[in-house]
């Protein structure tokens, strides 16, 4: 079973740019979460989605960043008109669900996708 | 506000050490909570987690941590560290009470240096 993939691994954009992040979760998987890693700080979460559904956004930038994630296809995190204050690392977890039908608390992270904003 | 705090920025200890990696949190109800690892340029790999039952848990490379309710701690150990144990740590705790999402909140990460 594939882990959590993450493309491009690298991604580098001017300034103006729109950067596009993309997520496969993990086989079964329909739960994705985004989180985002500055230079040396922790992660922040940025959204929750379900497939085809925007859960929590509570973590995301009010402009400029938008998240989807398809009935069919990966997940994506959208960042348009990038500013050097994008720079950072981006990652995604994946959750499945458990045999009660409800969502679990274990997370799966993908490598990330680091992002230089130039 | 919900927090963790992981107030080291870095741990030294000598191989063969044992080390002790501290994490608190501030954080409603009964937190589900766990430790990542994460070498340079790589993704989070999944240490150990506390959900609920014996206040020790064990995880991989020999890792376990210390559940303290009363203190709102959850410290990392290893008994005898590694070389290979050199990288980043990052302590996470996802609230139980989150309206069915389970977001983690995450430490600032503590690096952990491994002296041969």
């Amino acid at each position: 079973n594939a882990g959590v993939m993450q493309n491009p691994r690298h991604l580098v954009r001017r300034r103006g740019q729109e950067a596009r992040l993309r997520c496969s979760p993990m086989k079964g998987h329909s739960h994705v979460y985004w989180y985002r890693q500055l230079p040396e700080e922790g992660l922040k979460f940025m959204v929750y989605l379900q497939k085809e559904n925007i859960i929590d956004e509570s973590g995301m930038p009010k402009e400029r960043f938008s998240a989807e994630f398809p009935k069919e296809g990966p997940s994506i995190l959208r960042i348009q008109q990038v500013v050097r204050g994008d720079s950072a690392a981006y990652f995604c977890a994946s959750s499945p669900i458990t045999g009660q039908g409800e969502l679990s608390y274990e997370q799966y992270f993908g490598p990330g996708t680091r992002l230089t904003v130039t | 506000a919900q927090s963790v705090a992981q107030p080291e920025d870095q741990v030294n200890v000598a191989e063969g050490n044992p080390l002790t990696v501290k994490c608190t949190y501030s954080v409603s109800g009964n937190p589900y909570l766990f430790w990542y690892v994460q070498y340079p340029n790589r993704g989070l790999q999944f240490l150990l987690k506390y959900i609920t039952g014996d206040n020790l848990v064990k995880g991989s490379y020999g890792f376990e941590a210390e559940f303290n309710k009363s203190q709102t701690s959850f410290h990392l150990k290893k008994p005898s560290a590694l070389v290979s144990d050199s990288a980043l740590y990052f302590c996470a705790v996802s609230p139980s009470d989150t309206s069915g999402t389970y977001k983690y909140i995450f430490g600032t990460g503590t690096r952990l240096k491994v002296l041969a």
